[in-house]
């Protein structure tokens, strides 16, 4: 099947270090994109790329990254994580159109 | 400042019995309306969508309903059943950047047997 796949589905890491989480896909969609969700919280989007083109949003802290080396594959990086930066982290694949998003099953990162 | 509010973060409705889940926008862009569903553990998965050039659509057991000039949609569940147990996010795009998804906080659903 068709798939929207994130690794890990649980990262605990340490204050300030660095940790990369994964998205792949194989739908070939156009878009992907990060979003966290913090508990009792709506998911907010953090960035996205359309095809090769980054789109950061405004307000997201300079600790976040990522990268697209390819269609299939992106990457969220955060520099010095915080224990403000605890959440699930979504990543999310769409054509582009109006259709809707294809979630993957999220990582659950835990900053000590 | 939310521009896409689901006020009850909770429901619980006897199976069998309808299920309303509420959404109100403040963004008179938006113009396509998502609801999605999440279990515990999963991301979440498309439920059905709107149009603003419609005001209803249903898909067997849910409807949704849109009412543009009081900016508020309805997800209705007839009937409810115990597998429906699970958060819902409303979404909604449109205006600049018309395909991203601007997403509610959840409403916790569950279907009590």
């Amino acid at each position: 099947d068709a798939m929207v796949i994130q690794n890990p589905r649980y990262q605990v890491t340490q204050f300030g270090k660095p940790v990369t989480l994964s998205c792949s896909q194989t739908l070939n969609h156009n878009v992907m994109y990060w979003y966290q969700q913090k508990s009792s919280q709506a998911p907010k989007l953090l960035f996205h790329y359309y095809d090769k083109d980054f789109n950061n949003e405004a307000d997201t802290p300079d600790n976040f990254q990522s990268r697209r080396p390819n269609t299939s594959f992106c990457f969220l990086d955060i520099r010095s994580p915080g224990l403000g930066d605890t959440a699930m982290y979504l990543c999310a694949t769409s054509r582009g159109g109006r259709d809707g998003y294809t979630f993957g099953s999220g990582t659950r990162l835990t900053v000590v | 400042d939310q521009q896409v509010k689901q006020n009850s973060p909770s429901l619980s409705v006897q199976e069998g019995r309808i299920s309303i889940l509420n959404c109100d926008y403040t963004n008179s862009m938006f113009d396509y309306f998502l609801w999605y569903k999440k279990y515990p553990a999963e991301g979440p998965t498309f439920l059905i969508s709107i149009s603003s050039i419609k005001d209803k659509n249903e898909d067997g057991r849910f409807t949704v309903f849109l009412n543009k000039s009081a900016k508020h949609l309805s997800l209705h569940i007839v009937p409810s059943q115990p597998g429906d147990s699970a958060v819902y996010f409303c979404a909604a795009s449109g205006g600049a950047g018309s395909y991203q998804l601007t997403f509610g906080k959840g409403t916790k659903l569950s279907v009590i047997p």
